[in-house]
């Protein structure tokens, strides 16, 4: 049981070229989050997918797209990259909406991207 | 969305009780309140989840006054191992939700 599962936990760009963060679970959660977070701060979110086949804007999503291409699969892709998105991305799971749902979260362990 | 404000750093000493509290005046009846731990290089960590009163498990405890307008981390006996960044978040768990944390609480644990 990997839990959730990110790749590439590294990655250099530069400005301008497009990346996608990979994302999966094997929990079998409804619900999956991508954050981000800058040095010294809190996560802040990006995109949510409170189910499959469902995507919502967190409170920072210029310059990203997702896509929940399954239950288990939540990608977050950025189309021409800019410094400013240089961070670590979490994605994160939850069971949601099933009959034991206690609102934990659980946490990938990051990718850190850089765009120079 | 309930905000929440939390104190940015701590210190403590190994053995000591740490409190840790948070405010969220504006928080809605369906709410809960949930804490979790963050290690450097790591993704957070869930601790604790309370509604109201009191709840503890292995690790840690949740006091909540009635008013539920704040709540209590408290972590007994505190180790170097304790060291970490520890956010608390409030959100229902019956509707879809952003979830969002603040800054959190750098706790130090000194020798």
């Amino acid at each position: 049981n990997a839990g959730v599962t990110q790749t590439p936990k590294f990655q250099v760009l530069k400005t301008g070229q497009s990346m996608t963060l990979q994302c999966a679970q094997d929990m079998n959660h409804n619900s999956m989050y991508w954050y981000r977070q800058d040095p010294g701060m809190g996560l802040r979110l990006i995109y949510y997918s409170a189910s499959e086949g469902t995507t919502d804007k967190g409170e920072v999503p210029n310059g990203y797209n997702v896509s929940r291409l399954n239950k288990r699969e939540f990608s977050l892709r950025l189309e021409s990259a800019a410094p400013s998105q240089t961070s670590v991305y979490f994605c994160a799971s939850e069971d949601r909406g099933q009959t034991s749902n206690t609102g934990e979260l659980f946490f990938g362990e990051g990718s850190r991207l850089t765009v120079l | 969305l309930a905000k929440t404000t939390q104190p940015i750093s701590m210190d403590s000493y190994e053995g000591q009780e740490v409190n840790i509290t948070c405010s969220h005046n504006n928080i809605a009846t369906n709410d809960y309140i949930t804490w979790y731990q963050q290690f450097p290089s790591q993704g957070p960590r869930f601790i604790i989840q309370g509604y109201k009163t009191k709840v503890t498990n292995e690790v840690a405890s949740l006091f909540i006054p009635a008013d539920r307008k704040s709540s209590t981390l408290s972590l007994p006996r505190v180790s170097l191992s304790d060291t970490a960044v520890y956010y608390c978040l409030v959100g229902s768990l019956r509707s879809a939700r952003q979830l969002t944390f603040g800054s959190g609480t750098q706790l130090t644990v000194l020798p």
